[in-house]
């Protein structure tokens, strides 16, 4: 099956610096990448859709001025978590999409924002 | 917008046991798929379903997507202890954005 990779797996950063988490589709190219937030033991809560070059869509309630969203490549969306605060500590999970409605999901990136 | 409810949000059972999760949406969707997260892992796609009333198998695994395409379920007969971890449905409208559904966390004891 296809595989996502993402980086790094687990961040650790002080408030107020910025953290960049990287998504990358290894063997397709994808048309459009999600990204995702998973609070412990909840569900997954689609933050924004990108597509390659492109704009990204962000959900209700998302600020596109904190997570900063690029999907420069058919192969690499990047996140950016702007000044980070301790209520950003979450699990954030990329996942990328072809063709089909399929969608492949990365490992996922522990942020801990201290 | 967009809403997916599932129950239970958890279900234990004794291993051998049959195990069910549902998913009702408050839309008609274009397909819904279903995801099996083993703790501390990530989504891992199992199927997708796509047809009014279709139902697929995967073995132990039995899908059903309702007549209305706004509900659906996942059955596992027997279950064995590899079966533990939570299942999400995610249903997609008409763009390619998924909704996902809070989770069944399952847990089967030996």
């Amino acid at each position: 099956g296809a595989v996502v990779s993402q980086h790094p797996s687990r961040v650790i950063c002080k408030s107020g610096t910025s953290v960049k988490i990287e998504c990358r589709s290894l063997d397709f190219q994808a048309t459009t990448m999600f990204w995702y937030r998973q609070f412990p033991k909840k569900s997954l809560m689609l933050m924004a859709t990108s597509n390659e070059g492109s704009k990204a869509t962000y959900e209700q309630g998302v600020e596109k001025d904190k997570f900063l969203i690029n999907h420069a490549s058919l192969t690499l969306s990047t996140l950016t978590v702007t000044s980070a605060h301790p209520e950003d500590s979450s699990f954030y999970i990329c996942s990328a999409s072809h063709a089909n409605y399929e969608q492949y999901f990365g490992p996922g990136t522990r942020l801990t924002v201290t | 917008g967009q809403q997916v409810m599932q129950i239970p949000q958890y279900q234990h059972v004794q291993e051998g046991e049959d195990f069910t999760t549902y998913c009702n949406s408050s839309t008609t969707l274009s397909n819904i798929q279903w995801y099996k997260q083993r703790p501390g892992g990530h989504p891992v796609f199992l199927i997708q379903l796509v047809k009014s009333g279709e139902v697929k198998k995967q073995k132990r695994l039995t899908f059903q997507f309702g007549e209305a395409k706004k509900n659906s379920s996942l059955h596992i007969t027997a279950t064995q202890t590899t079966d533990v971890g939570t299942y999400f449905c995610a249903g997609s409208g008409s763009a390619r954005q998924l909704t996902f559904g809070s989770g069944t966390q399952l847990t089967v004891l030996p």
